[in-house]
């Protein structure tokens, strides 16, 4: 499996323009999440999605930003309008579905894409 | 609301030592604790999974520990190597709640 796949890689945009970031997540995974990481505030979670249904939203910071998920191999976070303080690196992750393994411990290992790093001029 | 810490923000060693990397959280309610590893540009990968009722996991020269009553972690790296050298995060699980992340301890091995 290639892992989970983002892209692109770098963007750099101008105030009020759209983005939109891709994630295509682990065959199989039941849950998808987004994550946003910065130096001042570190990895926060903006949203998640189990089935392709948001659960999660309350991290998300404004209404500028959006996520949709389709299908289970494809998810999108838009941004719009952009803005300078959105400038980080996004992050998508997915997981299998949370159960239990042989032993009995529970099994959420989440596996995190390469990151795109957004730059908002 | 659980709030992970992680010290030190940053960490130099030589090549060869033995450290040790801290995670305190406030909510000892947890399902889970991981240890992940970042390296730059890159995302996370996942090191080593602390279950509630373990006190520690090994995976080669990499050693967790978990005391949930007093809201705490280390992660034990022997024989330190350049390769080590990344971004070490810890994360939490409580009940239905998705990770929460400390903002990590950036280490450097001098050869």
């Amino acid at each position: 499996d290639a892992g989970v796949i983002q892209s692109p890689r770098h963007e750099v945009t101008e105030m009020g323009q759209e983005v939109t970031l891709r994630c295509k997540p682990i065959s199989g995974h039941d849950y998808l999440f987004w994550y946003r990481q910065t130096m001042m505030r570190g990895l926060e979670l903006l949203i998640y999605f189990n089935n392709n249904v948001p659960i999660d939203d309350s991290g998300m910071p404004e209404d500028r930003f959006s996520a949709k998920m389709p299908n289970a191999s494809f998810s999108t976070l838009k941004i719009q309008p952009s803005e300078p303080r959105d400038s980080a690196v996004y992050f998508c992750a997915s997981s299998p579905r949370v159960g239990r393994d042989l032993r009995g411990s529970r099994t959420d290992t989440q596996y995190f894409g390469p990151g795109t790093r957004l730059t908002v001029l | 609301k659980q709030e992970v810490t992680q010290i030190p923000a940053a960490l130099s060693v030589p090549e060869g030592e033995n450290l040790v990397l801290n995670c305190s959280f406030t909510d000892s309610a947890i399902y889970n604790l991981q240890w992940f590893r970042q390296d730059p540009g890159k995302g996370l990968t996942s090191l080593l999974l602390i279950q509630s009722s373990q006190r520690e996991q090994t995976s080669g020269r990499l050693n967790a520990s978990l005391d949930k009553s007093s809201g705490r972690s280390t992660l034990y790296i022997a024989a330190s190597q350049p390769g080590d050298s990344a971004t070490y995060l810890c994360a939490v699980r409580a009940g239905n709640t998705p990770l929460v992340f400390g903002k990590g301890t950036r280490l450097s091995v001098i050869a």
